[in-house]
């Protein structure tokens, strides 16, 4: 069964500061990785997506990476703002379908 | 270009009623996938639908049932309403075969 863990749980850095989200799953027979941002109470928006067989994706001063092998994707954020204040979870697609499995998410606060 | 849409926003319901949500696929999907996602927590898989029939379960009761019309769109219907149903309700909408899933911004269950 594939469990998704993600740390921290939350985090909170002051504006323009480089940060690193860490997403590891544990069966490394994925399909894809998707990393998605939600504001509170609201739905996902998918922020990168990362096939099996690529090792990065890079989406304005987003950069996600995979590493299959090992079980890990980071997400790294540049520049940090206020704005990227939100909740950021990792989803991998495992098996047939397009079931994803979800971490409980990084609760990111970037203050002024 | 319409994206994934879903209502009503908000519900409020009592114990052991039933409820039917209601979610529209972003124009030329036909797979839609359906999410718990209780407070603080990662989405969880209930099911997913494509081309009318259910291709996928997650580990829900069979009183969470749904339907997929000819034009995709699709409804999640929950009998015997419990107080653990209170949630946010998410749909997610793909093409056959394709990697990245786009959600819709959600339902807001509430069970009194």
């Amino acid at each position: 069964k594939q469990e998704v863990t993600q740390i921290p749980a939350a985090l909170s850095v002051p504006e323009g500061e480089n940060l690193v989200l860490n997403c590891s799953f544990t069966d490394s027979a994925i399909y894809n990785l998707q990393w998605f941002r939600q504001d509170p109470g609201k739905g996902l928006t998918s922020l990168l997506l990362i096939q099996s067989s690529q090792r990065e994706q890079t989406s304005g001063r987003l950069n996600a990476s995979l590493d299959k092998s090992s079980g890990r994707s980071t997400l790294y954020i540049a520049a940090s703002q206020p704005g990227d204040s939100a909740t950021y979870l990792c989803a991998v697609r495992t098996g047939g379908g397009n079931k994803l499995t979800f971490g409980t998410g990084t609760q990111l606060k970037v203050e002024l | 270009e319409t994206g994934v849409t879903q209502s009503p926003t908000h519900l409020i319901k009592t114990r052991g009623q039933q409820v039917t949500l209601r979610c529209s696929s972003q124009s030329g999907h036909n797979t839609v996938s359906w999410y718990q996602q209780a407070l603080g927590q990662g989405p969880q898989f209930i099911f997913q639908y494509y081309r009318e029939e259910e291709n996928g379960r997650g580990n829900f009761p069979p009183r969470f049932s749904g339907l997929q019309f000819p034009n995709y769109s699709s409804e999640l219907n929950v009998n015997a309403l419990e107080l653990d149903d209170s949630a946010l309700y998410l749909c997610a909408s793909s093409l056959e075969g394709g990697n990245e899933q786009f959600f819709g911004p959600g339902t807001r269950l509430t069970v009194l």
